[in-house]
């Protein structure tokens, strides 16, 4: 089974700093590819940022990217220039291709807060 | 855009209640799923349908029944309502009836439940 993990119990950073946040997973499909989504207080679900796993560049999405080590089996979420409305949970998810691997898996996600 | 609507918001029951969990959505989606969300643990896949008429278990099915009403809706329904079904509920859908690694997932808003 696929497997995401996320270890940093909670992040702050100063505005207009970048901040790093991490994750790695764990599968054994051939193909697949990550996500991260972002969980304001309010509670919604607001999707960032996708990575495929044979992508050859890294992602990126305004002021989002996606630090892709393949051999590491680690999909780190990059904000630059953080906002206060950053301060947020943010999720880590993989999909691969195999049976129920195929359904979307997520991480137990980082709170971020940041300060003015 | 309306997108994924959950209904209701918030839910208080006592053990041994039933109650539905409302979730339609108006982007002709084919696949919906439920998702489940407690404190440190993510969010986890309670039942799938990848078209209608077909429904599959996900990670966490016991204690939960789905229907897939038609191509737009798809309720859970809670028989017996235990403590440890207090959580966030999450609907969400998506386009494909096929499989797409970078598939994304709409999301509903939500519904509180506690279980006392």
């Amino acid at each position: 089974a696929q497997k995401i993990t996320q270890t940093q119990p909670g992040m702050f950073v100063q505005e207009k700093e970048a901040v790093t946040l991490d994750c790695t997973y764990d599968t054994s499909d051939p193909s697949y590819g990550l996500f991260w989504y972002k969980q304001p207080s309010s509670g919604e679900m607001i999707f960032l940022i996708y990575q495929g796993s044979y992508d050859q560049q890294n992602a990126t999405e305004g002021r989002y990217s996606l630090n892709f080590q393949k051999a590491r089996k680690s999909a780190n979420l990059v904000i630059s220039a953080s906002q206060l409305g950053d301060s947020a949970m943010y999720f880590c998810a993989m999909r691969g291709t195999i049976g129920a691997n195929s359904k979307l898996t997520f991480g137990k996600g980082i709170t971020l807060s940041v300060r003015p | 855009n309306a997108g994924v609507t959950q209904t209701p918001k918030f839910q208080v029951l006592k053990t041994g209640q039933s109650m539905t969990l409302q979730c339609a959505q108006d982007m002709n989606h084919n696949s919906m799923y439920w998702y489940r969300q407690d404190p440190g643990m993510g969010l986890r896949l309670i039942y799938y349908s990848a078209s209608e008429g077909t429904t599959d278990k996900g990670e966490v099915p016991n204690g939960y029944n789905v229907s897939r009403l038609n191509k737009r809706e798809f309720s859970l329904r809670l028989e017996s309502a235990a403590p440890s079904q207090t959580s966030v509920y999450f609907c969400a859908s998506s386009e494909a009836g096929r499989l797409n690694l970078n598939e994304k997932l709409f999301f509903g808003s939500g519904t509180q439940l506690s279980v006392l």
